[in-house]
């Protein structure tokens, strides 16, 4: 079975305070993913990474950077974190698109709140 | 981007009856993905089913099972003999050429005993 793990169930953190939200996958996907879920608004894209070093931006990435230097772990980080980014965040991971578009698997979210 | 949209951001069902979750799409693509995923209150999201856009005949998995119109842009799923453990918040998902899921914003569905 694939498996996606993150770092933290829960966290809660300070304003202003640099925060490191860890992501593992176990299946040797090419792609991995952080979104964002809000009540009312789903899932959104922060930030993907098709491979190693490589990074795209998706729909809300301001007040985000990612790192990804192995396959298997990819993080978001938080500069200076703010209320307002007090939200559920999700990994996910699948592998790269080739002949089929293949389903992305989720790890089991991280509630950060941020005071 | 493309947009999908749940117009229902909750439903009700009583237990072992059906219900049905809306979800459309905008694309200009003919070739893509949709999936319907299922986020447990324990918040690990699952896949439940997917459908691809080329296929004429709608997907079913057990007691899940779908019915695509790819003129109307309408992908709905529809749940059979419903159970408490179906219980949870649906998102409806699009994928199209690249690597990049859109998702719906979600129907918050209650079983009722």
């Amino acid at each position: 079975d694939v498996k996606v793990t993150q770092s933290s169930r829960y966290l809660v953190k300070r304003t202003g305070e640099k925060v490191f939200l860890e992501c593992v996958q176990d299946m040797d996907h090419e792609n991995m993913f952080w979104y964002r879920q809000d009540p009312g608004l789903g899932l959104r894209l922060i930030y993907f990474s098709y491979d190693v070093k490589m990074k795209e931006k998706g729909d809300i990435p301001e007040g985000y950077s990612v790192s990804r230097e192995k396959k298997e772990r990819f993080s978001l980080i938080l500069e200076s974190a703010s209320t307002n980014q007090t939200s559920m965040y999700l990994c996910a991971s699948s592998l790269l698109a080739g002949d089929s578009y293949n389903e992305q698997f989720f790890g089991p979210g991280t509630r950060l709140t941020v005071l | 981007a493309q947009t999908v949209t749940q117009s229902q951001p909750e439903m009700s069902v009583q237990e072992a009856e059906t219900v049905t979750l809306s979800c459309t799409y905008d694309t200009s693509e003919s070739d893509y993905y949709l999936f319907w995923y299922k986020q447990p209150p324990s918040r690990q999201m699952i896949l439940v089913i997917r459908q691809e856009a080329y296929k004429q005949q709608n997907a079913t998995e057990n007691r899940f099972s779908v019915n695509f119109q790819k003129a109307a842009k309408s992908f709905s799923l529809k749940i059979s003999d419903s159970q408490l453990g179906d219980a949870a918040m649906y998102f409806c998902a699009y994928i199209e050429a690249g690597n990049q899921f859109y998702f719906g914003t979600g129907t918050s569905l209650t079983v009722i005993p």
